[in-house]
C-alpha cells in the first residue's frame, strides 16, 4: 500500500532554514509527480509545490516562490523541501502528497497523503 | 488566478440526514480538475471524488459528485456518524500549473 511517510519538522526562528523529506513506499516512486501541501494551524489547505515524476519541471505557489525549492531522489524514493527565509506566516503542517499521474504531467489532484509535519516559525 | 468559493460554511445534520455541499469557482474550471476532499481532526485529508464525478478507491457511493463550469455540489446521500468532518473542494489550472482549494466546507452533528 502507498505509504508517505513526512520528517524534519520543528521549530525555526523567523529568516532560518529547514529541509523537510518524504519518504514514500509501495509505488513506483520514479514515476509519479509529487506535491507539497500545507496548512496553517486551523486553517484551510494551500498548495506549495509540485515537481514531475523526473524532476525536470518544478512549479511554486507564489507566497513560497524563490524561498523554497522542492526535490527529488529517485533511487532514494525520497522527496525533499528546502525552505529558506522562513516566516511567521510559513507556520503549518507540511503534507507531501501523490500525483495520480504516472509519467504525465499531472492529473490535477492528490490521490495520497502523508500525515503531516509540523514546522513552527518563531522567535 | 481561479478563486474557489464553498457554502455553506457549517452544515449541522443529523446521521442519515442527507448533505449538500456547494463548491463555485470565480471562472470556469474543467470538470477533469475538480476534486473533493474530507479531512477529519488531526488526520490528512483523504481524496473523495475527482474528475468532478468519479469516486476514488474504496470510497462509498454515498458520495457523489456532480456540476460543471463554475458550479459543483458533493452529495453525502445519507450520514453515517464518521462523514462528520471537513470538505474541501480543489481545482487545477495547467498554465502554469496552479492547485487551489476552497475555504472549506465542516459538516458537524446537530
Amino acid at each position: 500500500q502507498v505509504q508517505l511517510v513526512e520528517s524534519g519538522g520543528g521549530v525555526v526562528q523567523p529568516g532560518g532554514s529547514l529541509r523537510l523529506s518524504c519518504a514514500a513506499s509501495g509505488f513506483t516512486f520514479s514515476s509519479y509527480g509529487m506535491h507539497w501541501v500545507r496548512q496553517a494551524p486551523g486553517k484551510g489547505l494551500e498548495w506549495v509545490a509540485f515537481i514531475r515524476y523526473d524532476g525536470s519541471n518544478k512549479y511554486y505557489a507564489d507566497s513560497v516562490k524563490g524561498r523554497f525549492t522542492i526535490s527529488r531522489d529517485n533511487s532514494k524514493n525520497t522527496l525533499y523541501l528546502q525552505m529558506n527565509s522562513l516566516r511567521a506566516e510559513d507556520t503549518a503542517v507540511y503534507y507531501c502528497a501523490k500525483d495520480p499521474a504516472r509519467i504525465r504531467y499531472s492529473m490535477g489532484y492528490f490521490d495520497y497523503w502523508g500525515q503531516g509535519t509540523l514546522v513552527t516559525v518563531s522567535s | 488566478e481561479i478563486v474557489l468559493t464553498q457554502s455553506p460554511g457549517t452544515l449541522s445534520l443529523s446521521p442519515g440526514e442527507r448533505a449538500t455541499l456547494s463548491c463555485r469557482a470565480s471562472q470556469s474550471v474543467s470538470s477533469s480538475y475538480l476534486a473533493w476532499y474530507q479531512q477529519k481532526p488531526g488526520q490528512a485529508p483523504r481524496l473523495l471524488i475527482y474528475g468532478a464525478s468519479s469516486r476514488a478507491t474504496g470510497i462509498p457511493d454515498r458520495f457523489s459528485g456532480s456540476g460543471s463550469g463554475t458550479d459543483f455540489t458533493l452529495t453525502i446521500s445519507r450520514l453515517e456518524p464518521e462523514d462528520f468532518a471537513v470538505y474541501y473542494c480543489q481545482q487545477y489550472g495547467s498554465s502554469p500549473p496552479l492547485f487551489t482549494f476552497g475555504p472549506g466546507t465542516k459538516v458537524d452533528i446537530k
